[in-house]
């Protein structure tokens, strides 16, 4: 009974570093997404993809990457890590374009 | 430029009270609005949705209500308790070449005892 982890919950990196933020989901759900949430802001979209080797860019897709290799799996990757990608990273997913989003927990990140 | 609206930051009610949560939004493409609530360090918690095609959708103490004409949507809670407070989003999709969700920013919610 997963339905979407993220790993890690918290990172702190430094300026210009790069790292990976996990997301898996066991649903078998094609839709998934990643969002950032700034503080008392909504969520804004950052990718998203509607099946294994099929993503696309959201609302604010610079500075991030992303891969869809299998159904469960969309990692998103930050290459030179700035200051203004302090934020919660959520990642979900869904059965369908028009069917409710299941999120994972999150992950918090900091950038100094 | 923000298509999706929650104007009210925060709202505070008495337990047993209704609790009226409001959501506004500009895009006319937009054909369905779901909201989520959301617990501190949890991811959002699907709770209620709507088409455009309804004005009203009810689920146990969960009310959406769409008001079209005036692009307004909201969630009523009653009778409101103390586990309903959370943060709630409301989010809306539909043709607008992207095929996923808009989020407001979200309505902290304190339900009394």
């Amino acid at each position: 009974n997963a339905g979407v982890t993220q790993t890690p919950k918290f990172r702190i990196l430094k300026i210009g570093q790069s790292m990976t933020l996990q997301c898996t989901q066991d649903m078998n759900h094609n839709y998934m997404y990643w969002y950032r949430q700034d503080p008392g802001m909504g969520l804004k979209l950052i990718y998203y993809s509607v099946g294994a080797g099929i993503t696309d860019k959201g609302e604010v897709p610079n500075g991030y990457n992303v891969s869809r290799s299998t159904t469960e799996d969309f990692p998103l990757r930050l290459e030179l890590a700035a200051p203004s990608q302090t934020s919660v990273y959520f990642c979900a997913s869904s059965v369908g374009v028009d069917q409710p989003q299941h999120f994972g927990d999150g992950t918090r990140l900091s950038i100094l | 430029d923000q298509q999706v609206k929650q104007n009210s930051p925060s709202l505070s009610v008495q337990e047993g009270r209704i609790s009226i949560l409001n959501c506004d939004y500009t895009n006319s493409m937009f054909d369905y609005f779901l909201w989520y609530k959301k617990y501190p360090a949890e991811g959002p918690t699907f709770l209620i949705s709507i088409s455009s095609i309804k004005d009203k959708n009810e689920d146990g103490r969960f009310t959406v209500f769409l008001n079209k004409s005036a692009k307004h949507l909201s969630l009523h809670i009653v009778p409101s308790q103390p586990g309903d407070s959370a943060v709630y989003f409301c989010a809306a999709k539909g043709d607008t070449g992207r095929r996923a969700l808009t989020f407001g920013s979200g309505t902290r919610l304190q339900v009394q005892p």
